[in-house]
């Protein structure tokens, strides 16, 4: 089956302007989770979803928010884009149970001048 | 803040030797997982070990558990050149969400 979608792949902003990221998930699947992939900080979670309800938020700035369809197809905003927000962020789906595998889509790839 | 740290942050190995990296945690978890990236794409899964459990092994992969020291290891066996890329460990604490090492990047020389 499919696998996780993320779109775009690459985009290029500058600060200030907004973005939004969309994650398809795997088939049957879900949970959505996103992460923020820098050289500096790493993978830092931002949020999770199921079933349109928002479960966990990582300590991110309100300027990132989510939200997940009734598909089960998620979207992420970024306000305001400064030049820190520069990253690789990542999709996640899984069946949403406990110790379910967690698959990852390819990433979108953000760089704000 | 992430939750594990990984060592070495770098691994520089010959094919067909065997690659160790090592992953400490801070909290009490439910399960710990290792995945793979390669440059700057998805991470891919590799493995998953529950805390009640010492040692799993998936092909020439075997990763070790110790709660008590509250660290983990992941050891590639025969290593390929496509085993080339950076390694994480992930931990579970079911709240939803991975806490990611900063991983240990392998570059494994023909």
């Amino acid at each position: 089956k499919a696998g996780v979608t993320q779109t775009p792949r690459y985009l290029i902003k500058t600060r200030g302007q907004q973005v939004t990221l969309s994650c398809s998930p795997i088939s049957g699947h879900r949970s959505v989770s996103w992460y923020q992939q820098t050289p500096g900080q790493g993978l830092q979670f931002l949020f999770e979803y199921f079933s349109e309800t928002q479960r966990n938020k990582g300590n991110f700035p309100g300027r990132f928010s989510g939200r997940q369809f009734s598909n089960s197809r998620s979207e992420m905003n970024v306000s305001t884009l400064e030049l820190g927000d520069s990253a690789l962020y990542l999709c996640a789906s899984s069946k949403g149970l406990t110790e379910d595998t967690q698959y990852f889509g390819p990433g979108t790839r953000l760089t704000v001048l | 803040s992430q939750q594990g740290e990984e060592d070495p942050q770098a691994l520089s190995i010959q094919e067909g030797e065997n690659a160790t990296m090592n992953c400490s945690y801070k909290t009490s978890i439910n399960n710990l997982q290792w995945y793979r990236q390669n440059s700057g794409r998805g991470l891919v899964h590799l493995i998953l070990i529950r805390s009640n459990e010492r040692e799993k092994h998936s092909g020439r992969l075997r990763v070790t558990l110790d709660t008590s020291k509250k660290s983990s290891s992941l050891l590639i066996t025969a290593s390929r050149a496509a085993d080339t890329a950076s390694y994480f460990c992930a931990t579970d604490n079911s709240d939803y969400k991975l806490s990611f090492g900063a991983g240990t990047t392998v570059t494994v020389r023909a």
